[in-house]
């Protein structure tokens, strides 16, 4: 069946340019999450959504990173004036409910690069 | 390919021996515990989970311990298989917010 999908897989920006990365969650799912992955670490949690509303946005950043999932179901990660800094993976993760522990179905990532 | 993770700790390990992934956390107010799988080039997959309340849970081929004096997890793999080979981290989880909290990596390898 499907899973999470993410385009592209692969950005190269250069700094200063404003991306886009998209996330098509598992059809049905409630819940969709954005986490950073910088190499040789483990992923850090950027943004939650329940359906269309944006619950938690404490770990985004700085105020040039922003996420929409206007619909409830695609999601998109939008950062402006991008910086060397930013250069890191960027996962999505979704899952059936909005309520107590579910387990959370990853995508495959968009690995950025900014020069 | 790409590489997850160029700077982790790496256990080598021989196939059909077991292995054993340590794992310090830091939240004693985690609901939840889980380990995850990544394969170069993919994200995290879910391996096993063992609820706050519990010490111990077995899956097919693995084995989560939970000691929360010590705030120590461990994953204990099985006749470990090259198809064992991977990134693996452990992370926690408090229900009513659903973010997870990853730890530092382990890379396993495992030699023919």
């Amino acid at each position: 069946g499907a899973g999470v999908s993410q385009s592209p897989r692969y950005k190269v920006a250069k700094r200063g340019q404003d991306v886009a990365l998209r996330c098509d969650p598992i059809s049905g799912h409630v819940s969709l999450f954005w986490y950073q992955q910088a190499l040789g670490q483990g992923p850090e949690f950027l943004t939650y959504f329940q359906n269309e509303a944006q619950l938690d946005k404490s770990g985004l950043p700085s105020d040039r990173f922003f996420a929409e999932r206007p619909e409830g179901s695609v999601s998109t990660l939008k950062i402006q004036r991008t910086q060397q800094e930013d250069s890191a993976v960027y996962l999505c993760a979704s899952s059936p409910s909005g309520q107590g522990y579910n387990e959370q179905f990853f995508g495959p990532g968009t690995r950025l690069t900014v020069l | 390919g790409e590489s997850v993770g160029l700077h982790l700790p790496t256990l080598s390990v021989q196939e059909g021996d077991n292995s054993i992934i340590n794992c310090a956390y830091s939240n004693s107010a985690s609901d939840y515990f889980i380990w995850y799988k990544q394969e170069s080039g993919k994200g995290p997959q879910f391996i096993i989970d063992i609820r706050s309340n519990m010490d111990k849970r077995q899956g097919q081929r693995v084995t989560v311990l939970l000691n929360k004096t010590v705030k120590h997890l461990s994953l204990q793999i099985a006749a470990t298989q090259p198809g064992d080979s991977a990134v693996y981290f452990c992370a926690e989880l408090k229900a009513a917010g659903n973010k997870l909290t990853f730890g530092g990596g382990t890379r396993v390898l495992v030699k023919p």
